[in-house]
């Protein structure tokens, strides 16, 4: 069964202070591995999308990088506005088109 | 530009009432559609997706069901609505089948007492 999980649930850091977040899948023949962000009260908003292990990509003060079992969202020198919870999704075949399997999330909170 | 509309942003409804909820896409047509929920502290989870007007695929067996009248609108309905289904629900787009990018909207925060 596709699963995702990532880690840590919750993360506080002292504005500038870099950091990573995981996320761990298990996908029968991965077609893409996506990054969102999430406000409280909002829906998600797109960040990224990772296709290939050794792939990366980069927005403002986020890195995301993809290997065959895990991706990691490298946050660096991050400001309060980073604060929200960051979504890690994996597609998976269904019926018709593609699923997205999502995890739980880990909620940021960068204080100034 | 694309955009995505769902209300109400906020419903509280006793156990036992009736249910709708519609979202509605701007600036693109034969989107695919999709509606998710979210509980705290857990994942999305994909309630139902349509690739055209009156199809309807359900991923998960509940007390829901989903309708498209017209292109670019959704409906998220219940007959009689359970405590469980409390929760976050988001309406989502994209381009095509294969293409798993999705735009979110706003979403509705159902609280059922």
């Amino acid at each position: 069964e596709d699963q995702v999980t990532q880690s840590p649930e919750a993360l506080r850091l002292q504005e500038g202070e870099s950091s990573s977040l995981n996320c761990s899948y298990t996908v029968s023949g991965l077609r893409g591995l996506f990054w969102y962000r999430q406000d409280p009260g909002k829906g998600p908003e797109f960040l990224f999308t990772l296709y290939s292990a050794g792939e990366e990509k980069e927005k403002e003060r986020l890195k995301a990088t993809l290997t065959k079992k895990e991706s990691f969202l490298h946050i660096t020198a991050p400001k309060p506005e980073d604060s929200a919870t960051y979504l890690c999704a994996v597609a998976r075949i269904m019926e018709y088109g593609n699923k997205l399997v999502f995890g739980a999330g880990t909620i940021l909170r960068v204080k100034s | 530009s694309q955009t995505i509309h769902q209300w109400p942003a906020t419903l509280v409804q006793p156990v036992g009432s009736p249910l709708s909820l519609e979202c509605t896409v701007e600036g693109t047509s034969n989107p695919n559609l999709y509606w998710y929920r979210q509980a705290a502290g857990r994942g999305l989870q994909l309630l139902f997706y349509s690739v055209g007007i009156g199809q309807i695929s359900s991923e998960v067996p509940q007390n829901l069901s989903a309708s498209r009248p017209q292109d670019r609108q959704f409906i998220l309905s219940s007959k009689k609505l359970l405590l469980s289904d409390s929760g976050f629900y988001l309406c989502a787009w994209s381009t095509s089948a294969t293409n798993e990018k999705l735009f979110f909207g706003s979403g509705t925060q159902l609280s059922v007492l």
